[in-house]
């Protein structure tokens, strides 16, 4: 059973391009982790939030607590963005992270 | 220059041997946990720590061991007991447990 689904799996754009990734989770969490993975397999952080929006550069984030989504914008995409992002719901309780399996996505000069 | 290194990038494991992944942090961080990546699938928590001498078991503790004698290191062992080790091997460190968790370069496990 999967606690977190991604959406698109896959996901390729041209450079300019607005993105969008989804991630809906089936738990209680009390905030969500956007983590970048890179080719060569190193992990950012990019944000940690619980409710509304933050945004840093050309990246976005939104969450609903309540409706158990968010969503992560990129604006401007450029060929750097290439990489796997990935969602991270924080449990309620405990020290539980719930990982998604990633979008990948590939931005085409 | 703060940041969390592990070592070594590739590591390979000949069957019935014991290995050690290395951890290490200089942000001062209290919790530390290890994870491991496989193909299509998303981190799994294999340990964690939120205070020296002291660590818990995640979901995939089976055949693998730790430690936590300083702060800044946490040492992964693999054991023979783990029957399927091939692996991307990551730490992260936070604050404290539950805070923003910062990732290491990881380690890739390869069994000859």
């Amino acid at each position: 059973k999967n606690e977190v689904e991604q959406s698109p799996q896959n996901l390729t754009a041209q450079e300019g391009e607005f993105i969008t990734i989804n991630c809906s989770y089936s738990v209680g969490i009390s905030a969500l982790h956007w983590l970048q993975q890179h080719p060569g397999g190193g992990i950012v952080s990019l944000f940690m939030l619980s409710s509304g929006k933050k945004k840093h550069g050309r990246l976005i984030a939104t969450i609903n607590i309540q409706e158990k989504h968010s969503s992560l914008h990129i604006t401007a995409s450029h060929p750097r963005d290439s990489a796997v992002y990935i969602c991270a719901p924080r449990a309620n309780t405990g020290n539980q992270f719930y990982f998604g399996t990633g979008t990948s996505l590939t931005v085409i000069p | 220059d703060g940041g969390i290194t592990q070592s070594p990038k590739y590591l390979f494991r000949k069957e019935g041997q014991n290995v050690t992944l290395s951890c290490e942090q200089n942000l001062n961080h209290d919790a530390m946990y290890w994870y491991r990546q496989d193909p299509g699938q998303g981190l799994r928590l294999i340990y964690y720590s939120q205070i020296v001498n002291d660590f818990q078991k995640g979901d995939i503790a089976e055949g693998y061991s730790v430690s936590r004698e300083k702060k800044e290191s946490f040492p992964l062992t693999v054991t023979s007991a783990q029957k399927n080790p091939t692996a991307f091997y990551l730490c992260a460190s936070s604050m404290v447990a539950q805070e923003t968790q910062y990732f290491g370069p990881g380690t890739r496990l390869l069994v000859l």
